[in-house]
């Protein structure tokens, strides 16, 4: 099956830092998704990626499609305690939704006060 | 987006009894998944319930071990069937809305085999 990367594993930062993480992959996707992930919970969606070279931010979150389509990074600036949990990255192969997602093996964000 | 429930929220079982999870849509998807997460993992799809018809599965995942149902288009449900403690995981149903190209997950089920 497809193989999503995704680095690093995990990341012990500062409060106020900035946070970056991405994500590569042996095959070309339509759709790169990014999720968060709390205790307890399911995967919350945090920004969507339809074209290859797009660039989207939300609030202090930006994401980057790859122009190859295969990678894509997550940034977060200025990090804040609420920011902890596990981020996973996410590809799809057709528009539309009609796929199943891939995922990566996701980023555990720490923040030490 | 779409308001997703499951039920049960979690469970503990016995090794070789079945459960069946429903997951609930607030408003009618074109598209419903069924993925697992084994503890500490990533999240894998199981299959793609398809409305009215038999579901599809991907690779290592078969009808016999997680039948899925998938009567209109708002409501799926997921059985694990004849349970071992390997099966123990978090179950997640996702949702697809027409027009849209992105997908919603519900809080999941957290499944413990005994």
């Amino acid at each position: 099956g497809q193989q999503l990367n995704q680095s690093p594993q995990s990341m012990f930062i500062q409060e106020g830092e900035d946070v970056s993480m991405n994500c590569t992959s042996s095959s070309i996707f339509n759709t790169w998704l990014w999720y968060k992930q709390e205790p307890g919970e399911g995967p919350v969606l945090l920004i969507a990626l339809y074209k290859a070279g797009e660039l989207t931010s939300n609030g202090r979150l930006t994401a980057q499609f790859g122009i190859t389509r295969k990678d894509s990074f997550l940034n977060i600036s200025a990090s804040i305690p609420s920011d902890v949990g596990i981020y996973f990255c996410a590809g799809a192969f057709s528009g539309g939704g009609a796929d199943g997602l891939t995922f990566g093996k996701g980023t555990h964000l720490i923040i030490q006060p | 987006s779409a308001v997703i429930s499951q039920k049960p929220s979690r469970d503990i079982c016995q090794r070789g009894t079945s459960l069946t999870i429903q997951c609930q849509v607030d408003s009618q998807v074109t598209m419903m998944f069924w993925y697992r997460q084994q503890p500490g993992q990533s999240l894998t799809l199981i299959a793609t319930a398809n409305q009215g018809s038999e579901a599809t599965y991907e690779s290592g995942f078969v009808i016999d071990k997680f039948p899925i149902s998938r009567p209109n288009l708002t409501f799926s449900t997921l059985t694990v069937s004849n349970m071992s403690p390997e099966d123990s995981s978090i179950y997640l149903c996702s949702v697809v809305k027409g027009g849209q190209e992105t997908q919603y997950f519900g809080p999941g089920t957290r499944l413990l085999v005994l």
